[in-house]
């Protein structure tokens, strides 16, 4: 099956730093997704891209679509201790049934 | 509260017992899943269903039957358990199957298979 490659596998940063993650895939995706997870609880969805090239914010989070349509990355500026989590991308190619997760990258921010 | 809910949270089961995971949501959504979350392999579809009485094979189908006789029901059962089922497991749900239509998580089972 499809693979998505993610990295960072995981991060330590202090309070108040900005963050940077990235997807890439040896296949091309039409929708690209990243997710996050708080401890013992599901996956919710942060930020959607449907475009290659598509950049698109919601708060201090900010990803883009590359492209190539076969990678994505996530910035987070100024992480605060609630983005505690791994965080998901995840891609497919039209059909919420061929999702593609990526292995999460684990954040931890410290004071 | 309206959602998508997983029962039991945890479940310690021994080798080759039958094991139920349940799911339940209150959306009225037509499409549900089952994931499995295991390290180094993120989020693994085992089956889906894209209504009532229409389910399919995901990833990692083998060793799990699902059933779905009600809408908001997806049940997941392992019928002879095995140490290798040891995993965190995800129902999640969306209207549609369009590349628009997030899915919902539930909070997980953990189950541990000893």
């Amino acid at each position: 099956g499809q693979q998505l490659n993610q990295s960072p596998q995981s991060m330590f940063i202090q309070e108040g730093e900005d963050v940077s993650m990235n997807c890439t895939s040896s296949s091309i995706f039409n929708t690209w997704l990243w997710y996050k997870q708080d401890p013992g609880e599901g996956p919710v969805l942060l930020i959607a891209l449907y475009k290659a090239g598509e950049l698109t914010s919601n708060g201090r989070l900010t990803a883009q679509f590359g492209i190539t349509r076969k990678d994505s990355f996530l910035n987070i500026s100024a992480s605060i201790p609630s983005d505690v989590g791994i965080y998901f991308c995840a891609g497919h190619t039209g059909t919420a049934s061929k999702l593609t997760f990526g292995t999460g990258t684990r954040l931890q921010v410290t004071l | 509260d309206a959602g998508i809910t997983q029962s039991p949270r945890y479940k310690i089961t021994e080798t080759g017992r039958q094991v139920t995971l349940m799911c339940h949501q209150t959306w009225s959504h037509s499409y549900m899943f089952w994931y499995r979350q295991d390290l180094g392999h993120g989020l693994r579809l085992i089956y889906y269903s894209a209504a009532a009485d229409i389910t399919d094979k995901g990833e990692v189908p083998d060793g799990y039957v699902v059933s779905r006789s009600k809408t908001e029901n997806f049940p997941l059962t392992l019928e002879s358990a095995t140490r290798s089922q040891t995993s965190v497991y995800f129902c999640a749900s969306t209207q549609w199957e369009g590349y628009n239509s997030p899915l919902h998580f539930g909070n997980g089972t953990r189950l541990t298979v000893t």
